[in-house]
């Protein structure tokens, strides 16, 4: 098992830029997540899907979007890039609700700066 | 306001040392704590996890408590290694209705000098 993976690991992006940030998992879980990691801070939570075809906002939605047409796929897209969303993101799947029982298993991140 | 505060921020031991690092919550209603390990450039991966009724969870040489009357929870590290240096991120789930969140603390980072 690969478990998260998640591409690619840096990018430069110049404000206005859009991008996709690709996630992938293994293991068949339901469950995936995305976060935004910055200094001194705890994770925040972007958007998370229950399921394919199933996605929610979390605590910081606003420019970023995403869809889940597959179990194995999460992708972020950033609409309009902006220098507030330099940040570490960080995907993460587990098989029941996040943050329950069961493990959540995170990706090794992207390190994303914008100009 | 739900939050979590670890400290100290960050904590230097030498090798073969003890330490023990503190995360203390304002959440309610308390669901659950999780403690994770960071290591640089990689993503947080779970030590233990800890429901209302538990006090004490180990995990190898990691042994994690919870008060929950206190609203204190604590990382205690046996005999570090090398391999220990990294944050640890304490997380608190929080039950709203049918939903839930997850209030992450800043971490502490631990590093350990040979």
């Amino acid at each position: 098992n690969a478990g998260v993976t998640q591409t690619p690991k840096f990018q430069v992006l110049k404000t206005g830029q859009s991008m996709t940030l690709q996630c992938a998992q293994d293991m068949n879980h339901e469950y995936m997540s995305w976060y935004r990691q910055d200094p001194g801070m705890g994770l925040r939570l972007i958007h998370y899907s229950v399921g394919a075809g199933i996605t929610d906002q979390g605590e910081v939605p606003n420019g970023y979007n995403v869809s889940r047409s597959t179990t194995e796929d999460f992708p972020l897209r950033l609409l309009s890039a902006a220098p507030s969303q330099t940040s570490v993101y960080f995907c993460a799947s587990s098989r029941g609700l996040a943050g329950g029982r069961e493990t959540q298993y995170f990706g090794p991140g992207t390190r994303l700066l914008v100009l | 306001k739900n939050q979590v505060e670890q400290s100290p921020q960050s904590l230097i031991i030498l090798e073969g040392k003890n330490c023990t690092l503190q995360c203390n919550y304002t959440v309610s209603p308390f669901s659950n704590l999780r403690w994770y390990k960071q290591d640089t450039g990689r993503g947080p991966v779970s030590l233990t996890i800890m429901t209302f009724s538990e006090n004490t969870k180990s995990n190898g040489r990691y042994t994690a408590t919870l008060d929950a009357d206190t609203k204190q929870s604590s990382l205690h590290i046996t005999a570090s290694q090398l391999s220990d240096s990294a944050s640890y991120i304490c997380v608190v789930r929080v039950q709203m209705d049918s939903n839930y969140q997850l209030i992450w603390g800043a971490g502490t980072k631990l590093i350990i000098k040979p």
